[in-house]
């Protein structure tokens, strides 16, 4: 069974800095693509980020470009994401999911993170 | 990246059928087969219901079918039942390899 575990949310500050992690197992990590996919409270999904399966190929929606950074150790089938310079806009749910072709094939639960003073 | 276009909400009585679309443009929906449509209810995490236009993933209900034409998706559920009842996103990949998804649509179960 395909299981996506992600940890990491919390409190913090704005300008802060807070690390992701999603934990894979169920499949073989090193062969998917993987995603992070986030939700404010009340709104709607929005893409964040996308890793290819060797970590080696990234892309970020241009809202998180250049404070946000994917990367993935697959001989610890995790998934992970830094987040810096964080501000109030960036809360929301974080979900990983596992792609198939360009889909989210399979979600986490997500973890909530919350920027604010 | 903008979001892509879907309706706000879309209802229907049990066993009709409904059409959600979504608009997008030669960047995205227009320019590859790669929509993909999610189920999410409150509180839960999204579900993939159709992938790449029209494609099911195992164990999705074949009411649930997908199509496209030029820069808008949609997403069909034959035989509505009150599980039905939930939000619906639309996604798309885009000239930027990146992934955009549309606003969501609220679907009630009259």
């Amino acid at each position: 069974e395909v299981q996506l575990v992600e940890s990491g949310g919390g409190l913090v500050q704005p300008g802060g800095s807070l690390r992701l992690s999603c934990a894979a197992s169920g499949f073989t990590f090193s062969s998917y693509w993987m995603h992070w996919v986030r939700q404010a409270p009340g709104k709607g999904l929005v893409w964040v980020s996308r890793i290819n399966s060797d970590g080696s190929t990234t892309s970020y929606a241009d809202s998180v470009k250049g404070r946000f950074t994917i990367s993935r150790d697959n001989a610890k089938n995790t998934l992970y994401l830094q987040m810096n310079s964080l501000r109030a806009e960036d809360t929301a749910v974080y979900f990983c999911a596992r792609a198939s072709s360009t889909s989210c094939y399979y979600w986490g639960q997500g973890t909530l993170v919350t920027v604010s003073s | 990246q903008s979001a892509l276009t879907q309706p706000a909400s879309v209802s229907g009585s049990p066993g009709q059928s409904i059409t959600i679309s979504c608009t997008g443009t030669s960047s995205d929906v227009g320019g590859y087969n790669y929509v993909s449509w999610y189920q999410q209810h409150p509180g839960k995490a999204p579900k993939l219901m159709i992938y790449d236009v029209s494609n099911r993933p195992s164990g999705v209900s074949n009411r649930f079918s997908g199509s496209k034409s030029g820069n808008t998706a949609s997403l069909t559920i034959s035989g509505l039942q009150a599980e039905d009842e939930a939000d619906y996103y639309c996604s798309s990949y885009t000239t930027s390899s990146n992934v955009v998804f549309g606003g969501g649509t609220k679907l009630t179960v009259l």
